[in-house]
């Protein structure tokens, strides 16, 4: 059974880097099948797509996000991780990891709340 | 940016009936275009893709169609646990990017 989970701090500090990360068990994320994804969701509010990361190390950010976001993977651990820095209270949303097949996002974390207050 | 406009923004029905949701899309998008559901608290859960495949597990209650730019999601009749609130996605390949329509909430009259 494939499963993602999101991990990090609840709690950041204005102007201070956002760190998550998604561990994945069931599959291995150095599979060139799928994409591994970020996606939030502000309070109340839709989904927006963050980014996302390919096994050989290939992103692609969201536009409006990627002069502060860096994503990454780590075969050896079977995870990929998020870096979204100098956050504001903008960047308040649960987070989620997903994994993307074609065009669609299959399999989903629980999604972890993040928020940015001093 | 593939701007996604969904309607209507909510649909007040009753168990048993029948729900058809909009998806627009400002460019074609091909059949490359997903549904999601999401109720309180949890995460999306994925429907359908490429436009009209169901994902694993999904009832055959659920069915999307269309192309290009004006797709539906169709449940042909409602369940209780239906009512939730429904996103559809699509994604572009150049540049390659994801966007998601502002969501549609499916109420129980």
């Amino acid at each position: 059974q494939v499963r993602l989970q999101e991990s990090g701090p609840g709690l950041v500090k204005p102007s201070q880097t956002l760190s998550l990360t998604c561990t994945v068990s069931g599959v291995s994320v150095n599979s060139g099948t799928y994409y591994w994804t970020w996606i939030r969701q502000h309070p109340g509010k839709g989904l927006e797509w963050i980014g996302y990361i390919y096994y050989s190390g290939t992103t692609y950010y969201n536009p409006s996000l990627n002069s502060r976001l860096l994503i990454s993977i780590d075969t050896s651990t079977n995870q990929f991780s998020l870096k979204l820095s100098s956050v504001t209270a903008a960047d308040t949303a649960v987070y989620y990891c997903a994994r993307s097949y074609y065009k669609a996002f299959d399999i989903w974390g629980q999604g972890t709340m993040v928020t940015v207050s001093s | 940016e593939n701007v996604l406009t969904q309607s209507p923004a909510t649909l007040s029905l009753s168990p048993g009936e029948r729900a058809t949701l909009s998806c627009r899309a400002s460019q074609s998008v091909s059949s490359s275009l997903a549904w999601y559901q999401q109720k309180p608290g949890q995460a999306p859960r994925l429907l359908i893709y490429d436009a009209s495949n169901r994902a694993t597990g999904i009832p055959a209650r659920f069915s999307g169609s269309g192309s290009g730019t004006d797709f539906t999601l169709t449940i042909s009749s409602l369940e209780p646990e239906d009512f939730a609130v429904y996103y559809c996605q699509q994604r572009t390949s150049w540049p390659s990017m994801y966007t998601f329509g502002q969501g549609t909430k499916l109420e129980i009259k």
